[in-house]
């Protein structure tokens, strides 16, 4: 358990519609990193929070869009749904104060778009 | 350009085998290199961590080397048993910006009976 928690695990949903994934990070933590699996594909970054505030972004597209609260915990907002979107979606988080700190990550919310 | 290529893409090899998967990256400043295990449908967690001055570090039947002037890591695998199948992924850590980590795009490995 790397004490990374997502909800949902899995979610069904249809083409056009809006799902929010949700993340809490490991106590202690002050990023949260979002991440994007295709099938049989890498790790895509999409975006970066670090205490509350947007730290990087990657390649997130404008449908999509994410924020963290105050209590740390962050969301990841997928609107317009397209076949496409349907994916994992990872949740990672690092402790503070280091330089290329370990990622703990989540077991993932898996989306399936029909 | 910051880069991390892995090879090979996929490796099947019988039980009780060794293999070497290899990383090799082109990043800089360095902070550090990481290797992770994927298990299909899991979130990635990490074996190992290699700083500059490090050449060789063991985790178990895991052992990962790193190069620093060839900008290269491996990690070899021992005695290889049907839950080392998995993804396993190069992650090198910049030492400066915002976004720190780039991910390679790993080697999957089908351990056999």
């Amino acid at each position: 358990d790397s004490g990374v928690t997502q909800t949902p695990k899995h979610l069904i949903t249809a083409t056009g519609q809006r799902v929010t994934l949700r993340c809490s990070p490991r106590s202690g933590d002050l990023s949260v990193y979002w991440y994007q699996q295709s099938l049989d594909q890498g790790l895509q970054f999409l975006i970066q929070y670090y205490n509350g505030e947007e730290r990087a972004k990657g390649n997130i597209l404008e449908r999509f869009s994410a924020q963290q609260f105050p209590d740390l915990h962050s969301e990841l907002n997928l609107s317009s749904l397209e076949l496409g979107d349907s994916a994992l979606y990872f949740c990672a988080s690092s402790p503070p104060g280091t330089s290329g700190g370990e990622l703990f990550f989540g077991e993932g919310s898996r989306l399936t778009v029909l | 350009k910051n880069q991390v290529e892995q090879s090979p893409q996929s490796l099947i090899i019988l039980e009780g085998k060794n293999c070497t998967l290899q990383c090799n990256y082109t990043v800089s400043p360095f902070s550090n290199l990481r290797w992770y295990k994927q298990d299909t449908g899991r979130g990635p967690v990490s074996l190992t961590i290699m700083t500059f001055s490090e050449n060789t570090k063991s985790n178990g039947r895991y052992t990962a080397t790193l190069d620093a002037d060839t900008k290269q890591s491996s990690l070899h695998i021992t005695a290889s048993q049907l839950s080392d199948s998995a993804s396993y992924i190069c992650v090198v850590s910049l030492l400066s910006g915002t976004y720190k980590y780039i991910f390679g795009t790993g080697t999957r490995l089908k351990v056999l009976a």
